[in-house]
């Protein structure tokens, strides 16, 4: 089970916003790591979504935002879009635990 | 653009060894990146295996540590992944990805492969 809690899933209109959250404790999040999110389709390669807690690589919409504070990061979908449905998941490092890579439970996203 | 592509057996038996490659193009596998291994079980979130750098060094979960060994071969421009004694619990889709580390901050996977589904079955 991971150490980064997400829930399980969200629901929008089209044009809607939603958040996503990322729960963490002081020994990840919480100890200043930064956060990394990823968008998943099923079948398909996860892609770098926001990078070092809010910041967008070139090419993903400003309708993608994130954050973070304390023991937990969000990520901001605004204007949500059909395109946007798909599965979410961020990503930090845990100095508690000998792993470079700690991803969260993943979120999937419904348009509705 | 660097692409990455994995390869190799879709079935393996129970306590058998599952093996993986991962090929490179777009970029040298001797840059300055980490190479992982991630992968995805059915109905579950992704989970890191463990990562090569060109040197050889290596690091992994410590959870598969005793089963996990990641190999480079600079000549192909590909790494390699091989997980012994496998259970049903090894059935998940495969990715490998590059390994970026933005300066002041922790490491990120910027791009990936595909993924390939290998189930374990007898």
């Amino acid at each position: 089970q991971s150490v980064l809690t997400q829930p399980p899933s969200v629901s929008g209109a089209p044009g809607q916003t939603v958040t996503i959250s990322c729960t963490g404790s002081s020994s990840n999040i919480g100890a200043d790591y930064d956060v990394h999110w990823y968008q998943h389709l099923p079948g398909t390669a996860p892609k770098l979504l926001i990078y070092a807690n809010n910041n967008r690589p070139s090419g993903v919409p400003d309708r993608f935002s994130g954050s973070k504070s304390g023991n937990s990061a969000s990520l901001a979908i605004t204007g949500l879009q059909a395109e946007d449905e798909a599965d979410y998941y961020c990503q930090s490092y845990d100095s508690s635990l000998s792993l470079v890579y700690v991803f969260g439970t993943g979120t999937r996203v419904t348009v509705l | 653009q660097v692409q990455l592509q994995e390869s190799g057996p879709g079935l393996v038996k129970p306590s058998g060894t599952l093996s993986l490659t991962c090929a490179v193009s777009g970029g040298s596998i001797s840059s300055s990146n980490w190479w992982s291994w991630v992968r995805q079980p059915p109905g579950r979130g992704l989970e890191w295996i463990g990562e090569i750098y060109h040197t050889g060094n290596t690091n992994y979960d410590p959870s598969l540590e005793s089963r996990v060994t990641i190999s480079i071969d600079k000549s192909k421009n590909q790494f390699s992944l091989r997980l012994s004694s496998v259970t049903a619990a090894d059935t998940a889709v495969y990715y490998c990805a590059r390994a970026h580390t933005p300066l002041n901050s922790i490491s990120l996977l910027d791009y990936w492969g595909q993924g390939t589904l290998v189930t374990v079955s007898s």
